[in-house]
């Protein structure tokens, strides 16, 4: 499976700040995506990742929230933006395995983030 | 869209028993349903998937069964040992968009 590697793993940020969380990959895959984990709960997809094109939001995100930005192949962004206390989660990225699609997907180690 | 139900929300079994975890789907367009095992402050990590072409899969002390008609899959955990202690999550997913849609997870904690 493919190495997926994510920065920053943690951050405390000061409400209405912005951050910008980035997940590098060491092959090139499909599909990326991002998803929410609020403290002990469940994983919840925000977005797919397109490369060469706009993001596919699910239901409940936004793009003005979470602008998502995939350059290539191995690579992607999300960004956090004017956020409040109820933005604090741990936020991962995943990736289906590999070029050709298997519907396997792995996920970084998280960036956890505290919104004070 | 899809909507992935768990049970139970936690699991408390003694060394050597077995554990077992159940999911039902609602969208009969999956056809993809893999099970994360997430340990404290760790990445959710595969631990065994299955595809709707087959009604059971076994790795190990793991196994995952699927009834395609009644929409629902589970997870068998035997001779279960302390480090199977960890949160397990369902998830359902369909080919065209691979959208993973999860459950609400399962706390399974081994006695010793």
């Amino acid at each position: 499976s493919a190495v997926i590697s994510q920065k920053p793993s943690r951050d405390i940020c000061q409400r209405g700040t912005s951050l910008t969380i980035q997940c590098q990959v060491d092959s090139q895959v499909t599909m990326m995506f991002w998803y929410r984990q609020q403290p002990g709960q469940s994983l919840t997809l925000i977005a797919t990742a397109n490369q060469g094109s706009e993001a596919t939001y699910e239901s409940g995100f936004v793009i003005d929230k979470f602008p998502i930005s995939r350059p290539n192949l191995t690579f992607s962004t999300l960004t956090v933006s004017n956020m409040s206390p109820e933005d604090s989660s741990i936020y991962l990225c995943s990736v289906e395995g590999t070029v050709s699609l298997t519907d396997t997907q792995y996920f970084g180690p998280g960036t956890r983030l505290t919104v004070l | 869209g899809e909507n992935v139900e768990q049970h139970p929300s936690t699991l408390s079994v003694q060394e050597g028993d077995s554990a077992v975890i159940k999911c039902t789907y609602s969208d009969s367009a999956s056809n993809y349903f893999p099970w994360y095992k997430q340990e404290l402050g760790k990445r959710p990590q595969l631990i065994i998937d299955i595809r709707s072409n087959v009604g059971e899969k076994k790795d190990q002390r793991i196994a995952v069964t699927l009834n395609k008609t009644a929409k629902h899959f589970s997870l068998h955990i035997t001779e279960t040992q302390p480090e199977d202690s960890a949160v397990y999550f369902c998830a359902a997913s369909r080919s065209n968009d691979y959208k993973l849609s999860f459950g609400a997870g399962t706390t399974v904690t081994v006695r010793a």
